[in-house]
């Protein structure tokens, strides 16, 4: 079965500075990953998504991820944050290759923004 | 906005009680997906519907039940409800099979006193 581990629990930077959220997975094949952000009160937003080719991928407000096959990770990077990005970050894998579409998501990261 | 909606955006109700969370998927999306958010148990998935069809269940409970219409909207009936199945339930919808790219809906959030 597939999991997601997200280790970090809540992470605080400042408005600015750089970012890096930590996803690791467990998977028997090629995953296909997922990056999404909830808003307080909000639904989730697809950031950004990897099925396969280049291993780094560009999502909206600014966000990319790298696959590490190597490292079973997917870490979600963005350069420079805004007080704006505050908000709940999501890694997901979904279950395709073994007969089933539903999404396993990670525990989530709580990002904080400092002004 | 993702194009999938919701509702009641909110329901309050009581022990023993059923509630219908109803759901409309993006245009054109065959699938529907069912997930739980609680804050012990974090993001569930409960239940997949393609095009009418059930097709994998999570950690539904039997007191809970989905269906597909022929429309494509979905609903979630909770039934004999407890004070522990209050959670935010998000509906999400993908063009299908193959394709899991997943858009949300805003959520109902239920509290059950």
């Amino acid at each position: 079965a597939q999991s997601v581990t997200q280790p970090d629990i809540h992470i605080t930077v400042s408005e600015g500075a750089s970012l890096e959220l930590r996803c690791n997975y467990s998977y028997g094949a090629t995953p296909y990953l997922f990056w999404y952000v909830q808003s307080p009160g909000q639904g989730l937003q697809l950031l950004l998504k990897y099925f396969s080719g280049d291993t780094l991928v560009q999502g909206i407000k600014g966000f990319e991820a790298e696959f590490k096959r190597s490292q079973s990770s997917f870490n979600l990077r963005k350069p420079s944050v805004h007080w704006s990005d505050a908000a709940e970050y999501f890694c997901a894998v979904d279950g395709r290759n073994f007969g089933n579409e539903k999404l396993t998501f990670g525990t989530g990261t709580r990002l904080t923004i400092i002004p | 906005d993702s194009g999938v909606t919701q509702t009641p955006k909110h329901l309050i109700t009581a022990t023993g009680q059923r509630v219908t969370l109803r759901c409309s998927p993006r245009s054109g999306d065959l699938s529907v997906y069912w997930y739980q958010q609680s804050l012990d148990q974090g993001l569930q998935f409960l239940i997949h519907y393609y095009n009418g069809e059930e097709r994998a269940k999570g950690n539904i409970l039997e007191r809970f039940s989905a269906q597909q219409f022929p429309d494509l909207h979905s609903e979630l009936n909770l039934s004999s409800l407890e004070l522990g199945d209050s959670a935010l339930y998000f509906c999400a919808s993908s063009k299908g099979v193959g394709n899991t790219e997943a858009f949300f809906g805003q959520g109902t959030r239920l509290t059950v006193v």
